[in-house]
């Protein structure tokens, strides 16, 4: 069965105190990594889609990496407006659009 | 550009009752579908649409049914509410199913029932 955890379900970090947010899976054919960023009462905002191995992208003060195995959203100085919850989900080759999501970690950033 | 739009925002229901939930995108977006979103869990797929007039089921389709004649609209109907259907339910449109186009979400309906 796919899967995708995401570690650690909560972070609490100081302004300015870098760190990462994990996302691991076990799936047969990744079409693609997506990270979504979701503030409370919206929906999913999309962030990044990584493809393959050793892809990186960047947003501001967001870095996305991949391996094989797991993805991780290096946030670099965070600020309190990155205070959000985080979505990892994957998609798998033959699923049309269907993603598999993870539960999200809620990242909350003191000024 | 308004994006995905869902109606209403809050919904609260009896056991029993039927509703729709309705959502459009002004995007031109072929695929279509519907999440629903509980603590403690990842969203999870009920209903999906590759485009007018074809549908198909996601993870958790029971007691829900969709319909899809238009490009732009996609309601989400409960046929006899549950309280295990108290929810968040997201829609989220995507450019074509057989790409790799990010999903765009709406922001929700928060479903309760009673």
């Amino acid at each position: 069965e796919d899967q995708v955890t995401q570690s650690p379900e909560a972070l609490r970090l100081q302004e300015g105190e870098s760190s990462s947010l994990n996302c691991s899976y076990t799936v047969s054919g990744l079409r693609g990594l997506f990270w979504y960023r979701q503030d409370p009462g919206k929906g999913p905002e999309f962030l990044f889609t990584l493809y393959s191995a050793g892809e990186e992208k960047e947003k501001e003060r967001l870095k996305a990496t991949l391996t094989k195995k797991e993805s991780f959203l290096h946030i670099t100085a965070p600020k309190p407006e990155d205070s959000a919850t985080y979505l990892c989900a994957v998609r798998i080759s033959g699923a049309n659009s269907k993603l598999t999501f993870g539960k999200g970690i809620t990242l909350s950033v003191r000024p | 550009n308004a994006g995905v739009t869902q109606t209403p925002k809050f919904q609260v229901l009896k056991t029993g009752q039927s509703m729709t939930l309705q959502c459009a995108q002004d995007m031109n977006h072929e695929y279509m579908s519907w999440y629903r979103q509980d603590p403690g869990m990842g969203l999870r797929l009920i209903h999906y649409s590759v485009g007018a007039g074809i549908t198909d089921q996601g993870e958790v389709p029971n007691g829900y049914n969709v319909s899809r004649s238009t490009t732009e609209d996609f309601p989400l109907r409960l046929l006899s509410a549950a309280p295990s259907q108290t929810s968040v339910y997201f829609c989220a449109s995507s450019l074509q199913g057989r790409d790799n186009s990010p999903l765009h979400f709406g922001n929700g309906t928060r479903l309760t029932v009673t």
